[in-house]
C-alpha cells in the first residue's frame, strides 16, 4: 500500500507552545520524496519542505524543523514557539511512481488542522 | 519563480451549465499537469493527471466526460466541469511540474459553487 497517515485531525495549543505534527507514510518505492504544506484559511497551498528517501537530515527552518525517520516510515514537523499566523491545516504529502512512464503522483495525508491562540 | 495561476478564482454557475477553469504555468513549461479537488476539511483527492499534448488519465471514480481536462500547451491546462450540479460545487486546485522536475507547484484554487 502506498498512503500517508496524519493521525491528528486537530491540534490547538497557545501561542509560544511547541508542536508537533505527525505524519506516516508506506511506500513499495525505494526512492520517494516527502513534502509538507501548509494550507491557511485563504486555501492557498504554500510549500514547506522535501525531503528525499536518501537524505535522513533532520531540517531546520527558523522555527520549523523537520525530523525524517526511515526506521519508523515518519516524518514529524515541529513548529517551535508557535504564532497565531501558524493556524491553518498541514499536509503531509509522499511522492511515489506510477507503474506506466515517467510520472509521479502526491499521495496526501488528511491533514492536520492547527489552531494557535494567543 | 515557479508560479501557477488560476484563474477565475471563484465562480457561481447554475445548475446545467458548464464551467471552464484555467491554469497556467506563469514562468516554466509545465510537461505534466494535476487537477485535485478538496472538499471542505478534507484533503486533496487527484482528480487527473496530464500530459502536454496527451489525453488526461483519470483516477478511478472520475467521471472523464464531466470533467474534461485539455492540456494543449506547456503553459495552460483548462478544467471544465460540464453539466454542472450542486454536488460538484468544491475547491478546485490544480498544479504544474517542469520536465525532469520533483516539484508541483499549486495554483491558487478555485472556488465553485453551483446553485
Amino acid at each position: 500500500a502506498q498512503k500517508v497517515t496524519q493521525a491528528q485531525t486537530e491540534i490547538s495549543v497557545v501561542e509560544k507552545e511547541d508542536v508537533t505534527l505527525d505524519c506516516v507514510y508506506e511506500t513499495r518505492d525505494t526512492t520517494y520524496y516527502l513534502f509538507w504544506y501548509k494550507q491557511p484559511p485563504s486555501g492557498e497551498l504554500v510549500f514547506l519542505i522535501r525531503r528525499n528517501s536518501f537524505d535522513e537530515q533532520n531540517e531546520i527552518s527558523g522555527r520549523y524543523s523537520w525530523n525524517f525517520q526511515k526506521s519508523t516510515s515518519s516524518f514529524n514537523f515541529t513548529i517551535t514557539a508557535s504564532q497565531v499566523v501558524d493556524s491553518a491545516v498541514y499536509f503531509c504529502a509522499l511522492s511515489v511512481s506510477l507503474r506506466a512512464g515517467n510520472n509521479r503522483k502526491l499521495i496526501w495525508g488528511l491533514g492536520t488542522s492547527l489552531a494557535v491562540n494567543p | 519563480g515557479a508560479v501557477v495561476s488560476q484563474h477565475p478564482s471563484r465562480v457561481i454557475c447554475k445548475s446545467g451549465t458548464s464551467v471552464k477553469i484555467e491554469c497556467r504555468s506563469l514562468d516554466f513549461q509545465a510537461t505534466t499537469m494535476f487537477w485535485y479537488r478538496q472538499f471542505p476539511k478534507k484533503s486533496l483527492m487527484l482528480m487527473a493527471t496530464s500530459n502536454e499534448g496527451s489525453k488526461a488519465t483519470y483516477e478511478q471514480g472520475v467521471e472523464k466526460d464531466k470533467f474534461l481536462i485539455n492540456h494543449a500547451s506547456l503553459t495552460l491546462s483548462t478544467l471544465t466541469v460540464t453539466s454542472a450540479h450542486p454536488e460538484d460545487s468544491s475547491f478546485y486546485i490544480c498544479s504544474a511540474r517542469g520536465t525532469g522536475s520533483y516539484e508541483q507547484y499549486f495554483g491558487p484554487g478555485t472556488r465553485l459553487t453551483v446553485t
